[in-house]
C-alpha cells in the first residue's frame, strides 16, 4: 500500500513566522497535489506540481516536488491566520486512476 | 454555481440499516470519487469512476457499493452499516481522467455515525 507520511502532524505558530510542512513517500509519483481544508468543507486544490525538482510560488507559499518525485514540501512566508487549516498533499502514480492522501497537517496561526 | 452536492449532510443510524449517499455535479465532470476522511488518517479513497457504467476500487471499498448509471451522480451505498463506517464522507469530481494534473472538486461532507 502506498504511503504520503505528512510532518508536522501539528504545528501552532505566530502570525509573521514562516514554516515548511513535509510530505515524504517510499512511492514514486507522476503528479503531486496540495489541498488546503477549513472546517466543515471539503478540501480545496492550492497547487499541482508534476516534474521532479519544480518549483511553484502562490503569494506567500512556496511549493517542492522532489527531484525523485517521491516527496513535496509546502514553505509559508509571513504566515497569516488566514493560513489556518488542514493541509493536505495527494500523489497519483502513472497508470492509474487512484488518489493517495496524506494524513494532514492541522496548521494554526496566532494572531 | 458550479459545484458538488452531497446529501444528507448529517445522518445517524444503526448497524444493518442500509443507506445511500447521494452525491450530484452539475459539471459535466467525467471522473468521481469518494472517499473518507478519519483522524489521523487524512482521505482514503473508497471507490472511484472513470465514466458513466464505469467504477473501480480505491483502497478501502470493504462494506460500500457504488454505481455511476448518468455522468452527473455517483451515489455511495452502504448495504449493512457497522459502527467502523463511522466517518466523514466526501465526494469529488474532475472533468477529464484522475491521476494527473486535474483538479479534484470536492463536495461539503456527509457526517455519518453508525451505532
Amino acid at each position: 500500500t502506498q504511503l504520503l507520511e505528512q510532518s508536522p502532524q501539528f504545528l501552532s505558530i505566530q502570525e509573521g513566522e514562516n514554516l515548511t510542512v513535509y510530505c515524504n513517500s517510499s512511492s514514486v509519483f507522476s503528479s503531486l497535489q496540495w489541498y488546503r481544508q477549513e472546517p466543515g468543507e471539503g478540501p480545496v486544490l492550492l497547487v499541482t506540481v508534476v516534474t521532479g525538482g519544480e518549483v511553484k510560488k502562490l503569494k506567500r507559499l512556496t511549493f517542492q516536488f522532489g527531484d525523485a518525485r517521491k516527496d513535496s514540501s509546502l514553505h509559508i512566508t509571513a504566515a497569516q491566520p488566514g493560513d489556518t487549516g488542514l493541509y493536505l498533499c495527494a500523489g497519483s502514480t502513472s497508470g492509474t486512476y487512484k488518489y493517495i492522501f496524506g494524513t494532514g497537517t492541522r496548521l494554526k496561526v496566532l494572531a | 454555481e458550479a459545484q458538488v452536492t452531497q446529501n444528507p449532510r448529517y445522518l445517524i443510524t444503526v448497524t444493518g440499516k442500509k443507506l445511500t449517499v447521494t452525491c450530484s455535479q452539475n459539471m459535466n465532470h467525467e471522473y468521481m470519487s469518494w472517499y473518507r476522511q478519519d483522524p489521523g488518517l487524512g482521505l482514503r479513497q473508497i471507490y472511484y469512476s472513470m465514466n458513466v457504467e464505469v467504477t473501480d476500487k480505491g483502497d478501502v471499498p470493504e462494506g460500500y457499493k457504488v454505481s455511476r448509471k448518468e455522468k452527473r451522480n455517483f451515489p455511495l451505498i452502504l448495504e449493512s452499516p457497522s459502527p467502523n463506517q463511522t466517518s466523514l464522507y466526501f465526494c469529488a469530481s474532475s472533468l477529464y481522467l484522475g491521476g494527473s494534473t486535474d483538479t479534484q472538486y470536492f463536495g461539503p461532507g456527509t457526517r455519518l455515525t453508525v451505532l
